[in-house]
């Protein structure tokens, strides 16, 4: 079974600009989640979507947007970047195992602000 | 404040010796999860643990989850070079919050040859 995939694994963007980040979650997984990581904040929540619905968000600015298609890949979107978004932005894909939930990572996209 | 606490938050040591990693919090978790993380990747799921008192052991790994599932540690035998990287852990919460699953700062453990 593929695990998570996301795409681009790079990124170097500047100021002012927006990205596309994508997430293809495990093939059965309904439930994405996207986190940004940066070595001194470690990993924050962003948002989740099950569904093709947000159902959690974290504490990030409106300029961080996300969505979720039928076949359960996922898009995050940041518009206006900023030089401290620059990150690692890391997807998971969870399922429900006799009980409790287990979230697989993706590789992450490594974005990189100028 | 961080929910989840990990101390130490930084290890370097000899190959073949011990250590444990902590992993602490008021709360409690209905589930908890560690991780495994090498740089520029994502982080890879070693284990969860359900009940007060569980004792998992995965190779020279063994992980304990807290009797009130607030703590866990984890506990690795005769470390290796292949065992460097950031360890993870991540709690499931039983109720409330925006996050499901809240994640500690990670220990970073290197291991030298």
């Amino acid at each position: 079974k593929a695990g998570v995939t996301q795409t681009p694994r790079y990124l170097i963007k500047t100021r002012g600009q927006q990205v596309t980040l994508s997430c293809s979650p495990i093939s059965g997984h309904r439930s994405v989640s996207w986190y940004q990581q940066t070595p001194g904040q470690g990993l924050q929540f962003l948002f989740e979507y099950f569904s093709e619905t947000q159902r959690n968000k974290g504490n990030f600015p409106g300029r961080f947007s996300g969505r979720q298609f039928s076949n359960s890949r996922s898009e995050m979107n940041v518009s206006t970047l900023e030089l401290g978004d620059s990150a690692l932005y890391l997807c998971a894909s969870r399922r429900w195992t006799g009980g409790f939930d287990e979230q697989f990572f993706g590789p992450g996209t490594r974005l990189t602000v100028l | 404040t961080q929910l989840l606490e990990q101390s130490p938050q930084f290890l370097s040591i000899q190959e073949g010796e011990n250590l444990t990693v902590y992993c602490n919090s008021s709360s409690v978790f209905s589930s908890l999860q560690w991780y495994r993380q090498e740089p520029g990747e994502g982080p890879v799921l070693l284990v969860t643990v359900v009940t007060g008192g569980e004792v998992k052991k995965l190779k020279r790994l063994t992980f304990q989850f807290g009797d009130a599932r607030k703590d866990s540690s984890l506990h690795i035998t005769a470390a290796q070079p292949g065992d460097t990287g950031l360890y993870l852990c991540a709690g499931d919460r039983t109720q409330g919050g925006s996050e499901k699953l809240v994640f500690g700062k990670g220990t970073k453990l290197t291991v030298n040859p």
